[in-house]
């Protein structure tokens, strides 16, 4: 299966500032298949952006994905007070889809 | 509006079984792939398992950990996905999630301990 490693494990940054978060993938994702999540607590995951770089119904464009065969980013281009969480990047090109261990983003 | 909400969560002994249930609002759960995904307290998340559309086959896929023990199913009638899970262990411990491309429900907890 196919290993996603996120970095850095935790990030601290202020509000304003830019968030650059990384996925490294162990072998190829087909056709980029490649999400990110966002993770509050006793939230559900909110799916942020899908097919590498697409972002999802009503996700702020502050929100952006790159990438492309095993290195893909999450950029957060000014960080409000809401989005410190954890976030989670998820391949579903290749079986089993497999996460991402997560990045927490925190004040 | 779409919706799915996760039940059935519990205490429970291990080597026992369980069934969680994902009720869809909103879309016909036939039309659409459904999975379920693990949290284990202080962890991230883990692919348990997917049922495809109809329209795919209703084809179903595990992962390793659970393969042989636990069954995805859905039940159209009443709009409904199951999780059957058999010989629970206590790494099965979590929030369980069932989710529709884009939408997740809440989580179901299930602690399995002595």
């Amino acid at each position: 299966e196919i290993v996603l490693t996120q970095s850095p494990g935790t990030l601290s940054l202020s509000p304003g500032e830019r968030a650059t978060l990384s996925c490294r993938a162990s072998q190829v994702v087909s056709n980029n298949y490649l999400a990110w999540y966002q993770h509050q607590p006793g939230q559900p995951p909110r799916l942020l952006v899908y097919g590498a770089s697409t972002r999802a119904t009503g996700i702020p464009d502050r929100f952006s994905g790159s990438g492309s065969g095993t290195d893909f980013t999450l950029t957060i281009s000014r960080l409000e007070p809401e989005d410190f969480a954890v976030y989670y990047c998820q391949q579903y090109g290749n079986s089993p889809q497999t996460f991402g261990q997560g990045t927490k983003v925190e004040i | 509006e779409v919706q799915v909400v996760e039940s059935g969560g519990t205490l429970i002994q291990p080597g026992r079984s369980l069934r969680l249930s994902c009720t869809a609002s909103g879309f016909p759960i036939g039309d659409y792939a459904v999975t379920w995904v693990h949290q284990a307290p202080g962890k991230g998340l883990k692919f348990v398992c997917l049922i495809t559309s109809k329209a795919d086959g209703g084809t179903t896929e595990y992962a390793a950990s659970v393969r042989g023990r636990f069954t995805i199913s859905r039940d159209e009638s009443v709009n409904i996905a199951y999780l059957q899970m058999n010989s629970l262990k206590t790494e099965d411990t979590g929030v369980y999630y069932c989710n529709r491309w884009g939408h997740w429900g809440r989580g179901t907890l299930v602690t399995v301990s002595s």
